[in-house]
């Protein structure tokens, strides 16, 4: 079984403070994809990267960048420069092969960014 | 290009009574999954259709189902509603039913049960 832990529940930062979301992640399967997805208050869950087990490089995407470790099975998200319009619930999830479109979600971290 | 539709938004049901909820997908679309979001157990699998086939299911009971169509559009239905079910239910749409494509969620049906 799948299993994501987002142990950070609330995070309020200053906006352009750099704000860290872990995530840490527990599967038997050598093959996994990894996930970052932002809900809004809206509502829908926005994607913003997925990795594979295979692909340990980190990435930058303007101001997010994405730590992933097989080592410490952790994939953090790190905001740079944050801006009020980043708060919002951002979940960590997880899926592997052969389980179609299932994700494992970890419990989610609220980020409120204040002016 | 219009997103992921679900209907209705926001419902009030009580106790006994079964709800049916609607999701249509992204154009083109042939995958869609259903999610549970509530403030205990936070986001989970439901089940996953492709081409009007389930082909996924999560750990719910059998008052939990689903269908779809051949517009590939899908509806959930929840019978015998408990105040457990209170949550929102996000519909999330794909091309295919692998996970190396991108998921699209809708807004999300919040369903209250009174």
């Amino acid at each position: 079984a799948q299993k994501v832990t987002q142990a950070q529940t609330e995070i309020s930062v200053v906006e352009k403070e750099d704000v860290t979301l872990d995530c840490v992640y527990e599967t038997r399967d050598t093959t996994y994809y990894l996930f970052w997805y932002k809900q809004p208050p809206s509502g829908e869950l926005v994607f913003l990267i997925r990795r594979n087990s295979f692909d340990e490089q980190n990435e930058i995407s303007g101001r997010y960048s994405w730590n992933f470790q097989k080592s410490t099975s952790s994939f953090n998200f790190t905001i740079t420069a944050s801006q009020v319009v980043d708060s919002a619930v951002y979940f960590c999830a997880l899926s592997v092969p052969n389980a179609g479109n299932m994700l494992t979600f970890g419990g989610g971290t609220r980020l409120m960014v204040k002016p | 290009k219009a997103g992921v539709t679900q209907t209705p938004r926001y419902l009030i049901k009580t106790r006994g009574q079964q709800v049916t909820l609607s999701c249509s997908p992204i154009s083109g679309h042939r995958s869609v999954s259903w999610y549970q979001q509530t403030p205990g157990q936070g986001l989970q699998f439901l089940f996953e259709y492709f081409s009007e086939t389930q082909r996924n299911k999560g750990n719910f009971p059998g008052r939990f189902s689903g269908r779809q169509f051949s517009n590939s559009r899908s509806e959930m239905n929840v019978s015998t509603l408990e105040l457990g079910d209170s949550a929102l239910y996000l519909c999330a749409s794909s091309l295919r039913t692998s996970i190396t494509g991108e998921l699209f969620f809708g807004e999300g049906s919040r369903l209250t049960v009174l």
